[in-house]
């Protein structure tokens, strides 16, 4: 089936630092979403991109979908304790593909 | 917050027995799905369903079947368990005309010992 890889597969930062996970496919996507696990949880969906180069903010994460859309990033700025977790991207189809996600530490 | 439920949410079972994870949600979504996932790793799709009296297989085999009676309800069922299969057990649900991301119910983490 259609696979997204994403890189780092783990990402250790010092608090205040800035983080970015990217997302790769082979294949152009009709679009691109993003989730967040917690340690011990379940993914919760933060974003859909959908444009050939969209951006989207929420607060400190920056989302961008590639001009190819063939690939996608999250950057989150000045990271806290509460942004450790896993993070995913999922590439579309009647069943979303998940990405091998990144996990963060963050070091207080 | 979760409008997607899982029962149960921990389970310790023998191996041979046969077991049924439970998924239900309120959202009127059509489509549900199964997810396992290990700690720490990558989700593997299990099964799906469009909606009532449809099923199909994902990528992994789990040797686990399902069953879509009624729109809110997509239960799981390992026939006999194996200790290969502990693992964490992630049922989702997606609105019908494709917006917006799936809702993941909290997960049944079970134990096959």
């Amino acid at each position: 089936g259609q696979q997204v890889m994403q890189i780092p597969q783990y990402q250790h930062v010092q608090e205040g630092e800035d983080f970015t996970t990217y997302c790769n496919s082979s294949t152009t996507l009709s679009n691109i979403q993003w989730y967040k696990q917690r340690p011990g949880g379940h993914p919760v969906f933060l974003i859909q991109l959908v444009k050939s180069g969209e951006v989207k903010k929420q607060k400190r994460l920056t989302f961008q979908f590639g001009e190819a859309k063939k690939n996608s990033s999250l950057h989150i700025t000045a990271t806290q304790t509460t942004d450790v977790g896993t993070y995913f991207c999922a590439g579309p189809g009647d069943q979303f593909y998940f990405g091998t996600g990144t996990s963060l530490t963050v070091i207080p | 917050e979760a409008d997607i439920y899982q029962t149960p949410r921990y389970l310790v079972i023998g191996t041979g027995k046969k077991i049924t994870l439970e998924c239900s949600q309120t959202m009127g979504h059509d489509k549900m799905y199964w997810y396992q996932q290990d700690p720490g790793m990558e989700l593997h799709l299990i099964h799906y369903s469009y909606g009532v009296n449809s099923t199909e297989k994902g990528d992994l085999s789990s040797e686990s079947t399902v069953s879509r009676i009624r729109t809110e309800h997509f239960p799981l069922t390992l026939e006999s368990a194996r200790p290969s299969h502990t693992s964490q057990y992630l049922c989702a649900s997606r609105h019908p005309h494709g917006k917006g991301g799936y809702t993941f119910g909290s997960g049944t983490r079970l134990t096959v010992v």
